[in-house]
């Protein structure tokens, strides 16, 4: 299995620029967690679907960030517009449905906004 | 609401001892408590994880305890290589079987040749 696939790697934009983050779960998994990780905050859930539904979004941190799952394949999320202090490392995660199941990680999306 | 609480926040040993890092939760529900290790620029992959049917599970070098009255679990590193250097992150499951993961705030461990 691949794992867990996300794009770009690294990105670089200028504050105002909208940003889509892509990521392709495991197949066979049918739940997917978006995180942002960095140095002051560490790693923090901003949301996640299961069975391509969003279940729980409260860590989304304003309305300048938004995700969807349009197939159980599929996952995105955009920030727009972009901002200096959305710099981080963004990583999708899978799992099969379910409490207790492993979470695997993506190689992560390291995004910088100047 | 959910919280998980790791100490210490950075751990240098020598090669050879042991390590410890603990982490305390809030959720009482909470019964799946993974561990992660990040090497420097890389992805979280899990290591250990323990459930809340059982108080101890070791892996060769690495072992998970849990104390469920407390709500504390611990993970123990013995004969510690320069490898294990990197930042390890506790996580307890959010309550309501949804498999939404609340990480601590992660241990630099540093294994000194």
């Amino acid at each position: 299995d691949a794992g867990v696939i996300q794009s770009p790697r690294h990105e670089v934009t200028e504050m105002g620029q909208e940003v889509t983050l892509r990521c392709k779960p495991i197949s066979g998994h049918n739940s997917l967690f978006w995180y942002r990780q960095t140095m002051m905050r560490g790693l923090e859930l901003l949301i996640y679907f299961n069975n391509n539904v969003p279940i729980d979004d409260s860590g989304m941190p304003e309305d300048r960030f938004s995700a969807k799952m349009p197939n159980a394949s599929f996952s995105t999320l955009k920030i727009q517009p972009s901002e200096p202090r959305d710099s981080a490392v963004y990583f999708c995660a899978s799992s099969r449905q379910g409490g207790g199941n492993t979470i695997y990680f993506g190689e992560g999306s390291w995004l910088t906004v100047v | 609401g959910e919280n998980v609480e790791q100490h210490p926040s950075t751990l240098s040993v020598q090669e050879g001892d042991s390590a410890v890092i603990k982490c305390t939760y809030s959720d009482s529900a909470s019964n799946y408590f993974p561990w992660y290790k990040q090497e420097l620029g890389k992805r979280p992959q899990l290591i250990i994880d323990i459930r809340s049917n059982v108080g101890e599970k070791k892996d060769q070098r690495i072992a998970v305890t849990l104390n469920k009255t407390a709500k504390h679990f611990s993970l123990h590193i013995t004969e510690t290589q320069p490898e294990d250097s990197a930042v390890y992150f506790c996580a307890a499951l959010g309550s309501g079987n949804t498999g939404k993961l609340i990480f601590g705030q992660g241990t630099t461990l540093q294994v000194k040749p």
